[in-house]
């Protein structure tokens, strides 16, 4: 099986500009979990989705949202770019909502 | 809600011999997963070893294998033989009943010298 793809795997954007990226799971996976990953938090949940429904929600401002497409494909977007917001962007699919396998993730840069 | 803690930011094993990475948790629930994760430096994310909690059998995959202390909320990790390619953040991790959210260490960097 083709394992977790994320596009682009690289992005520069600048403050106040608004981004999307984009996560295909595993064949068959239908949970896709987010975290964020910077040197100084490490990493952090963003949020999950199953059969098109957010079943779950970290400790993100509202600009962070994401949505599930009927072929559990997932995208992220993350609106009013801060510096802040640069970080490595995982994206993570599971058959059962448990163990999780990763993207190779989308580097952000916001300049 | 759930706490992971590795206290080693760093390790280093010589080639072929036997490291043990430490982590320690929190958490409220009775039903929950543990995982170590390793991220090279080409920041994929790949998973090493998985245990139940409810298993009292300490899971193994080839050279790596776990001691889970339940009692103590203890999962460290044991990495035989160690590789070269070994090399890397490797992530304690606890997952429960909140969906889809895994709760991560702070991570350790393994170093394998030749």
């Amino acid at each position: 099986k083709a394992g977790v793809t994320q596009t682009p795997r690289y992005l520069i954007k600048t403050r106040g500009q608004q981004v999307t990226l984009s996560c295909s799971p595993i064949s068959g996976h239908r949970s896709v979990s987010w975290y964020q990953q910077t040197p100084g938090q490490g990493l952090q949940f963003l949020f999950e989705y199953f059969s098109e429904t957010q079943r779950n929600k970290g400790n993100f401002p509202g600009r962070f949202s994401g949505r599930q497409f009927s072929n559990s494909r997932s995208e992220m977007n993350v609106s009013t770019l801060e510096l802040g917001d640069s970080a490595l962007y995982l994206c993570a699919s599971s058959p059962t909502g448990h163990e999780q396998y990763f993207g190779p993730g989308t580097r952000l840069t916001v300049t | 809600a759930q706490t992971v803690t590795q206290s080693q930011p760093e390790m280093s094993v010589q080639e072929a011999e036997t490291v043990t990475l430490s982590c320690t948790y929190d958490t409220s629930e009775s039903d929950y997963y543990l995982f170590w994760y390793k991220q090279p430096p080409s920041r994929q994310m790949i998973l090493v070893i998985r245990q139940e909690a409810y298993k009292q059998q300490n899971a193994t995959e080839n050279r790596f294998s776990v001691n889970f202390q339940k009692a103590a909320k203890s999962f460290s990790l044991k990495i035989s033989d160690s590789q070269l390619g070994d090399a890397a953040m490797y992530f304690c991790v606890a997952g429960g009943t909140s969906y889809g959210k895994l709760t991560f260490g702070q991570g350790t960097i393994l170093t394998v010298h030749p």
